[in-house]
């Protein structure tokens, strides 16, 4: 089985900090993707990656930025962290979109 | 564009009650489609998928037939135990291996 690793559970930052959220998986895929979830706001795309070094922005890439310098890491970067980016963030991963994908436990985020 | 509806919650039963979860899609083709579950503070897992029209996808006791006819995807289970009890994503890829689209989540509570 694909195993998807976000490296925390649980995070608090401060307001202005620069945030990195990391993401592993073990299968060399080349699609990952990086999700935020809200309560009533539901699951949207920040960013996606279909190979390393290529990135496309999703539905919400404001304030956000992302990484790919090797296949297995896909990082997501809040430039200086606000407050309404305290959210849950998953990452996920495919090989083949039509046999589905899987996702990292999350990270929940908190910005004070 | 292609999108998923789901019918909203929450949900709440008696253990050992029987479950439908309504989803509908509008796609362009017929892609897969999915199901995922999140128990509380957890990720997203995949529950069960179907990747072509009358394609049946079960695990767990979870059944959903891909009806292209009605353009839909209901979730069933016959007897639904505490353990059940999560919120529940029906999902479709957009353009096999891109972004996943999610319908808006149904929370449903299984009380013994």
């Amino acid at each position: 089985d694909v195993k998807v690793t976000q490296s925390s559970r649980y995070l608090v930052k401060r307001t202005g900090e620069k945030v990195f959220l990391e993401c592993v998986q073990d299968m060399d895929h080349e699609n990952m993707f990086w999700y935020r979830q809200d309560p009533g706001l539901g699951l949207r795309l920040i960013y996606f990656s279909y190979d390393v070094k290529m990135k496309e922005k999703g539905d919400i890439p404001e304030g956000y930025s992302v990484s790919r310098e090797k296949k297995e890491r896909f990082s997501l970067i809040l430039e200086s962290a606000s407050t309404n980016q305290t959210s849950m963030y998953l990452c996920a991963t495919t090989y083949d979109g039509r046999y589905g994908y899987t996702f990292g436990s999350g990270t929940r985020l908190t910005v004070v | 564009g292609d999108s998923v509806t789901q019918m909203e919650g929450p949900v709440t039963l008696s253990e050992e009650a029987f479950l439908t979860i309504n989803c509908t899609y509008t796609a362009t083709g017929y892609p897969s489609l999915f199901w995922y579950v999140q128990y509380p503070g957890e990720g997203l897992q995949l529950l069960l998928k179907a990747t072509k029209a009358d394609d049946k996808g079960s695990n767990k006791g979870f059944e959903a037939t891909y009806r292209k006819e009605t353009t839909s995807f209901h979730l069933e289970k016959g007897s639904v135990q505490v353990s059940d009890s999560a919120v529940y994503f029906c999902a479709l890829p957009y353009n096999q291996g891109g972004k996943l689209i999610f319908g808006q989540g149904t929370e449903l509570s299984v009380k013994p």
